[in-house]
């Protein structure tokens, strides 16, 4: 069966510091990987995918991931992060596996907490 | 910019009782989803819907859930008799459609808090 795992619940860190969000998938197919991002009281938003090609993707808003098969991951990552940034943020896949339809299939989420 | 919208945002209900929860996709396109988080756990599938029929439903989706398209531009989600378990955050999605079915984007709307009593 497919999983996803996001390793860290929560994540504090200061304005302007680096972060990674983690994830780790397990599936027995080809995947594809997305990264949401929620806002309080607003719905999921795509931050970024990988589908195919180069395995590192960004995002508009300074975000990158970075697939990598062989460790089955796929991190998300920012160099500096602002007060803005602050929301919960889901990792998630699909494939072959849901019988060519969207299936997604969600981590637990990590929830990203910006300090000044 | 096109958004999927969902009433209402939170829906406090008896135990046993019927539920709808409603959701406007985006208008052109073609695939419909349900998805629920009950809190502190991970968002997880119900059910998918193209062409006017289910096209996949996840094992919690049971006989007590349907779902429907009622007029072209809602997409609705039924639970006939509720049970505290129900209790979760509902999410709508929908896709395009056009770019293989695999690698479509999913918007999702904000959510229903439905709070079962």
């Amino acid at each position: 069966a497919q999983s996803v795992t996001q390793l860290d619940s929560q994540v504090p860190v200061f304005e302007e510091a680096p972060v990674e969000l983690r994830c780790n998938y397990s599936s027995s197919v080809s995947v594809y990987l997305f990264w949401y991002v929620q806002y309080p009281n607003q719905g999921l938003q795509l931050l970024l995918k990988y589908l195919s090609g180069s395995t590192l993707v960004e995002s508009i808003n300074g975000f990158e991931a970075e697939f990598n098969k062989s460790q089955t991951s796929f991190h998300l990552r920012k160099p500096s992060v602002h007060i803005s940034d602050t929301a919960e943020y889901f990792c998630a896949v699909s494939g072959m596996f849901s019988g060519g339809y969207n299936k997604l299939i969600f981590g637990a989420g990590t929830r990203l907490a910006v300090h000044p | 910019e096109p958004e999927v919208t969902q009433t209402p945002s939170h829906q406090v209900t008896q135990m046993g009782q019927e539920v709808i929860l409603r959701c406007v996709p985006i208008s052109n396109h073609l695939y419909f989803y349900w998805y629920r988080q009950i809190l502190g756990q991970k968002v997880e599938f119900l059910v998918s819907f193209y062409n006017n029929e289910i096209s996949e439903k996840s094992e919690i989706f049971d006989d007590q859930f349907s779902v429907e398209r009622p007029d072209g531009s809602n997409f609705t989600l039924k639970i006939r008799s509720t049970k505290l378990e129900d209790s979760a955050m509902y999410f709508c999605a929908s896709s395009a459609g056009l770019a293989g079915r695999v690698t479509d984007t999913q918007y999702f709307g904000p959510g229903t808090r439905l709070t079962v009593l």
